[in-house]
């Protein structure tokens, strides 16, 4: 298996702009998760999905953030308008079962200017 | 609240010696996972142990996990300059079925 794939890698945009990532989890993996990376405030969960469904979102720090699990086999994190503060790097992962072996991608490194 | 806080939040230690982290929480938990991350690339799972397991080895690592201390230790032994990397730990509420919430990691130095 691929293992989780994250598009793109980096990502520089002007403050204001609409920020999509993407995530395909490893297939059969039944839970996925989205988090944000800072060196400030280390690894957080934004939200995770079961079955496609978004379980918790009390993550996503402010209504600018959306995401979203139209199948199995795709995820998005939308950011709009995105912000300087947005900097970041986005972890997507997926596991068999939420509670278990979480599989890491290799982030997206985003940069607002 | 922050769930695993690891211990210390940065080690140096020479090639061959073993390196120890701890990491703390604080409610009654269904596992803890222990995870690597090297610079710029995404977290790899290193080893899970369960509510009701005292201890866990895979490879150079040993893990032990003290429920009535709330606390779990990580043992590097025989440590390698490929060692370097942030080491995190993630601990599972009791029901289970729930998301990982990570500390926020201890970084090692491995010096050849």
């Amino acid at each position: 298996d691929a293992g989780v794939i994250q598009s793109p890698r980096h990502e520089v945009t002007e403050m204001g702009q609409e920020v999509t990532l993407r995530c395909k989890p490893i297939s059969g993996h039944n839970s996925l998760f989205w988090y944000r990376q800072t060196m400030m405030r280390g690894l957080e969960l934004l939200i995770y999905f079961n079955n496609n469904v978004p379980i918790d979102d009390s993550g996503m720090p402010e209504d600018r953030f959306s995401a979203k699990m139209p199948n199995a086999s795709f995820s998005t994190l939308k950011i709009q308008p995105s912000e300087p503060r947005d900097s970041a790097v986005y972890f997507c992962a997926s596991t068999l079962k939420a509670g278990e072996t979480q599989y890491f991608g290799p982030g997206t490194r985003l940069l607002v200017l | 609240s922050q769930q695993g806080e690891e211990d210390p939040q940065a080690l140096s230690i020479q090639e061959g010696e073993n390196a120890t982290m701890n990491c703390s929480y604080k409610t009654s938990i269904n596992n803890l996972q222990w995870y690597r991350q090297n610079s710029g690339r995404g977290l790899v799972h290193l080893i899970l142990i369960r509510s009701n397991e005292r201890e866990k080895h895979s490879g150079r690592l040993r893990v032990t996990l003290d429920t009535s201390k709330k606390s779990s230790s990580l043992l590097i032994t025989a440590s390698r300059a490929a060692d370097t990397a942030s080491y995190f730990c993630a601990t599972v509420r009791n029901s289970g079925n729930t998301p990982l919430v990570f500390g926020k990691g201890t970084r090692l130095s491995v010096i050849a």
